[in-house]
């Protein structure tokens, strides 16, 4: 059974440019959860897709964006890149409440 | 607001050393508290979890026990291992509200053969 999957596992991006991060979460699983870490850093909240809708977000701008497909998966985008966007980003996804949630190996996006 | 703080890094033992990485959270309902594990190059991995007061979370020689009294969740291993150099991340969320997870800022564990 496929845990959760991420892709590109890694990518480098130019200032103002945008980027798409994507995520397959477990078999049976239907909230998308995702968080960025930067260097050095615990994982910090970014949003949470359930039902192919936002349902939770963290402080972060609307630069940041997602969606979530009717098959669970998901996407991260970010817009107008800036050099502290560089960071790993998470993705993790649950089966609903009380099961906990499951990590992928994330992407390492870098901003020059 | 809620809040994970777990002591500075880097530490560093010989290994079969005795471990303790130290955690504490505030927070305004009873969350349940993590131990997530970060090898280099790698996602996170769940270590360990408790969800209420007094529980022990144990996994592969690691325990933590949820304190309320002291709202700490303190990572402990009797004899460390070269194999267990990651970095150890503290958590809590609320799993009956399927929350966002809030951590700390990741401790990195060092053990010398």
């Amino acid at each position: 059974d496929a845990g959760v999957t991420q892709s590109p596992t890694h990518l480098i991006k130019t200032r103002g440019q945008q980027v798409t991060l994507r995520c397959s979460p477990k078999s049976g699983h239907d909230t998308v959860s995702w968080y960025q870490q930067a260097l050095g850093q615990g994982p910090q909240f970014i949003f949470q897709y359930y039902e192919e809708e936002e349902r939770q977000r963290g402080n972060f701008p609307d630069r940041f964006s997602g969606h979530q497909f009717p098959n669970y998966s998901s996407e991260l985008n970010v817009n107008a890149l800036l050099l502290g966007d560089s960071a790993l980003y998470l993705c993790a996804s649950s089966e609903g409440q009380n099961y906990g949630y499951t990590f992928g190996s994330g992407t390492r996006l870098t901003v020059v | 607001g809620d809040s994970v703080t777990q002591m500075e890094g880097p530490v560093t033992l010989s290994e079969e050393a005795f471990l303790t990485i130290n955690c504490t959270y505030t927070a305004t309902g009873y969350p349940s508290l993590f131990w997530y594990v970060q090898y280099p190059g790698e996602g996170l991995q769940l270590l360990l979890k408790a969800t209420k007061a007094d529980d022990k979370g144990s996994n592969k020689g690691f325990e933590a026990t949820y304190r309320k009294e002291t709202t700490s969740f303190h990572l402990e291993k009797g004899s460390v291992q070269v194999s267990d150099s990651a970095v150890y991340f503290c958590a809590q969320y609320y799993m009956n509200r399927d929350d966002k997870i809030i951590f700390g800022k990741g401790t990195r564990l060092h053990i010398l053969p």
